[in-house]
């Protein structure tokens, strides 16, 4: 069973859409984060976010939203797609609290076209 | 910004081990040290993590200094399917703002035959 499962695989839509990545965790973890990574292979931070705290990255623009709605589900939204939105987006759980790390996804290529 | 430092770039020979060095001179007494690696095109995949003393599991051995300022990870029987951009990271172990797992550049380990 796939721990953190993203769709889609892969998105190509045209400038200016909106659309959605979702994201699902069957860890039974309370922690979900997107993460960005770019052409250049930087992975960033975007969000963090459990029942209690939203931690947004500044730098993120906010086209880009998170949304849960229940523990085990992040998605994202972005609206009004852009060039630079081109990327691909992680999505990757953990337990706030204890030892192990964070569970990533395999990943959305997002392309904007 | 990332509070790490690691070589851009290594070999190591297949069946070889492979040692990866970590700078974290600026390091706190509550951070601890993580490892992960990022093979092509997937997400990343949590290798290991330490607080003060050196860490084993199923895939790789961390060696922390006494100073807690530097780290190597430990791959004692590298093959082709470890080669990848790995990750040495800085973070209190728990979620919110302070918990998040920042990404530096990373060291391309490149396993020959």
């Amino acid at each position: 069973d796939t721990a953190v499962s993203q769709t889609p695989k892969y998105l190509v839509t045209q400038m200016g859409n909106d659309k959605s990545i979702k994201c699902e965790q069957n860890l039974g973890h309370d922690t979900m984060y997107w993460y960005k990574q770019d052409s250049k292979k930087f992975l960033k931070i975007m969000f963090s976010y459990n029942n209690k705290e939203l931690i947004i990255n500044e730098t993120v623009p906010n086209r880009f939203s998170p949304k849960s709605p229940d523990k085990a589900h992040l998605n994202l939204h972005i609206n009004s797609l852009e060039l630079g939105d081109s990327a691909v987006y992680f999505c990757a759980s953990s337990q706030t609290k204890g030892a192990g790390g964070y569970t990533f996804g395999s990943g959305t290529r997002l392309t904007v076209v | 910004d990332a509070k790490t430092t690691q070589p851009p770039s290594m070999d190591c020979a297949e069946g070889r081990a492979a040692n990866l060095p970590c700078n974290h001179s600026t390091i706190s007494g509550n951070e601890y040290v993580y490892w992960y690696r990022q093979i092509h095109s997937q997400g990343p995949q949590y290798i290991i993590h330490g607080l003060k003393n050196n860490e084993t599991n199923e895939m790789a051995s961390l060696i922390i200094t006494e100073d807690r300022k530097s780290s190597t990870l430990i791959l004692p029987h590298a093959t082709l399917r470890d080669t990848a951009v790995y990750y040495c990271i800085v973070s209190m172990n728990y979620g919110g703002s302070q918990g998040n797992l920042i990404f530096g550049k990373g060291t391309k380990l490149s396993v020959k035959p």
